[in-house]
């Protein structure tokens, strides 16, 4: 069965400064990789998703996320974190293959981001 | 139009009450999702609608009742809830159940049970 580890609770972060949200996974096979964000009373909005080719995917927002499958991560980025960054980060993980296992998306326990003024 | 609409917003409902929620979009999705969401928790999938018919049901308790009547639209019926069942209700949609889709969501309905 397919897992994702979101080890940070809270990211804290100085706009203006690099972010990083962490995301490591486990799943049978290759990866399917997503990013969403979820601002306060909002349902998720999707950021950005890994299937394959580059290992550095761009998404909205300024957002972007690198794949690497030998320490299986799949770590969100942003080069100049904006107050308005400030919500929950879920990183989710679908099966290459979902025989024995489900189609649906396996979703970490979220991070919180907060960028600091 | 990318969007996923539920409705209502908000709602309160007694232990005996029922009431439905409402979800909808017009992106031509063929699968559908029910979830629950607890406060700073991920979102917990309770149905998938695949075409219409009910393809996933993770072990949600009866009081609980989907229904798709078109491609468009999805109903989550309510009967007799419990005070934990107070949560976010959120609705998704995707193109179909490929494991390469990401997944649209409704802004949700916030429900309490009293």
């Amino acid at each position: 069965a397919q897992s994702v580890a979101q080890p940070e609770d809270q990211v804290n972060v100085a706009e203006g400064n690099p972010l990083t949200v962490k995301c490591t996974y486990s799943v049978s096979g290759n990866p399917y990789l997503f990013w969403y964000v979820q601002y306060p009373n909002r349902g998720l909005q999707f950021l950005l998703k890994y299937i394959t080719g580059d290992n550095l995917v761009k998404g909205s927002y300024g957002f972007e996320a690198e794949f690497n499958k030998s320490q299986t991560s799949f770590h969100l980025k942003k080069p100049s974190a904006l107050v308005s960054d400030s919500a929950l980060y879920f990183c989710a993980v679908r099966p290459t293959d979902p025989s024995g296992g489900s189609y649906i998306p396996t979703f970490g326990r979220g991070t919180s981001l907060i960028v600091h003024p | 139009d990318t969007e996923v609409t539920q409705t209502p917003k908000h709602l309160v409902m007694g232990m005996t009450n029922k009431k439905s929620l409402k979800c909808e979009q017009h992106m031509g999705h063929r699968a559908m999702y029910w979830y629950k969401q607890k406060a700073k928790k991920p979102p917990e999938l309770m149905f998938v609608y695949s075409y219409e018919k009910l393809s996933i049901n993770e072990s949600v308790p009866s009081r609980f009742s989907p229904e798709c009547p078109n491609s468009s639209l999805l109903n989550l019926h309510l009967h007799a809830l419990q005070p934990e069942d107070s949560a976010l209700y959120l609705c998704a949609s995707s193109p179909s159940m490929g494991v390469t889709y990401e997944q649209y969501f409704g802004p949700g309905t916030r429900l309490t049970v009293t």
